[in-house]
Order: C-alpha cells, then sequence, then structure tokens
C-alpha cells in the first residue's frame, strides 16, 4: 500500500526558499506519477505540478502561479519526490500535499509551509 | 484562463440523492478532460473517491458515482449518510500536462 510522508514545511520570510520532501514507503514508486497539490487557509485545492515516471519520459509540467519559482524532482533510488521553492511570497502560504498517481490516487497528509514576515 | 466551476454548497437530507457539478467557464466537460473527484472533511487530507470521470477508487461505498451530465461532469450520492457531509473537490485534465482544481462544493447532510 501506498503510503507518502511528507516533510520540510515551516516558516520563512517572503523571498526565501524552502525544499520539501515526500517519502513513498510503498514500493512502486518508481513508476508512480507524482504531483504536489497545495491548500491556503479556509480555501480549496490548487494543483501545482507534476512529474511523470523515468520509464514514461520524466516531464515535469507546473502551474502558471509557481512556474519559474518551484522545481519538482523525484529521487527513485530513495523513493522520495521533492518540491524546491524560491522567490516564496505570503500566497505561498499553504499546506502542501504530495499525491500519487496518474489521477491523484494517494495523498500524503501534507506539511505547512507559512511564508510571513 | 479557464476556470473550474463547481457549486458552493449544497444541503442534502439523510438518504436522499444529491448531485455535485464540475463544469468550465467557457466549454463542456467530456471524458477527456479525465474528471475526478475527492472527498475532503476538516483537518484531513483529501481521499479519492472517482476517477476518469467514473472509476470509483478502491474502498468507496457504491453510493458515489461519476458521469456526464450535459456539459459537466457530475458526482452523484444516492442514499447520503451523516459522514458524507464534507467538502467535495472536482479537478480536470487540461492538456499539455496542466491539471485544475474546482473551488470545491460543501455538502451539508440534514
Amino acid at each position: 500500500e501506498v503510503q507518502l510522508v511528507e516533510s520540510g514545511g515551516g516558516l520563512v520570510r517572503p523571498g526565501g526558499s524552502l525544499r520539501l520532501s515526500c517519502a513513498d514507503s510503498g514500493f512502486t514508486f518508481i513508476d508512480a506519477w507524482m504531483s504536489w497539490v497545495r491548500q491556503a487557509p479556509g480555501k480549496g485545492l490548487e494543483w501545482i505540478g507534476r512529474i511523470r515516471s523515468k520509464t514514461d519520459g520524466g516531464a515535469i509540467s507546473y502551474a502558471a502561479p509557481v512556474k519559474g519559482r518551484f522545481t519538482i524532482s523525484r529521487d527513485d533510488s530513495k523513493n522520495t519526490l521533492f518540491l524546491e521553492m524560491n522567490s516564496l511570497k505570503t500566497e505561498d502560504t499553504a499546506i502542501y500535499y504530495c499525491a500519487s498517481g496518474d489521477y491523484f490516487n494517494f495523498w500524503g497528509q501534507g506539511t505547512l509551509v507559512t511564508v510571513s514576515s | 484562463q479557464t476556470v473550474v466551476t463547481q457549486e458552493p454548497s449544497f444541503s442534502v437530507s439523510p438518504g436522499g440523492t444529491v448531485t455535485i457539478t464540475c463544469g468550465l467557464s467557457s466549454g463542456s466537460v467530456s471524458p477527456s478532460y479525465y474528471p475526478c473527484w475527492y472527498q475532503q472533511t476538516p483537518g484531513q487530507a483529501p481521499r479519492t473517491l472517482i476517477y476518469s470521470t467514473t472509476t470509483r477508487s478502491s474502498g468507496v461505498p457504491n453510493r458515489f458515482s461519476g458521469s456526464i451530465l450535459g456539459n459537466k461532469a457530475a458526482l452523484t450520492i444516492t442514499g447520503a449518510q451523516a459522514d458524507d457531509e464534507s467538502d467535495y473537490y472536482c479537478v480536470l485534465f487540461m492538456g499539455s500536462g496542466i491539471w485544475v482544481f474546482g473551488g470545491g462544493t460543501r455538502l451539508t447532510v440534514l
């Protein structure tokens, strides 16, 4: 069974950087398409981006609000997904979820990122 | 930019049937948008209900069903129960690797 655990959240100043991780304890990470989705306090879900499996080409796509600032990567040897966030803005404050599968089939519990001065 | 639309809120009586829809600010939703549905209760991560229009995720009760109704994707709950009171989100595939979530529908069971 897929079990996803996010980490790396915390308080960061506007303009700062943060790196989130998502560890998958399942056995199918290498074949999984992985995504990041965030949820601002009291708001709805927002898709951030996705990385395909290497066997499917490894292409990465991003939502417009984060393109050029956020970078998604994966380390299949460690069953871990990453989200590198730069030039953070107050509006990036949210719970960040990783999700596994073509259709966001499995979700982690999320990690909170707060961007504030 | 295309917006994915959902009803902000809905209420249903216990045992009743409710249909939540997922549309586009411009155009019609078809199976090529691979509509998916998620349930989220406060403080919890989303749970996948339906993917690729009609496929129920493992362990999801069959009172949840997905379809295309007219020009929108739809999630129907038949025989609503108290613990169905949640926020429901749809997501659509826009092509070029891009997905967009709807704003969510808060369902009240009373």
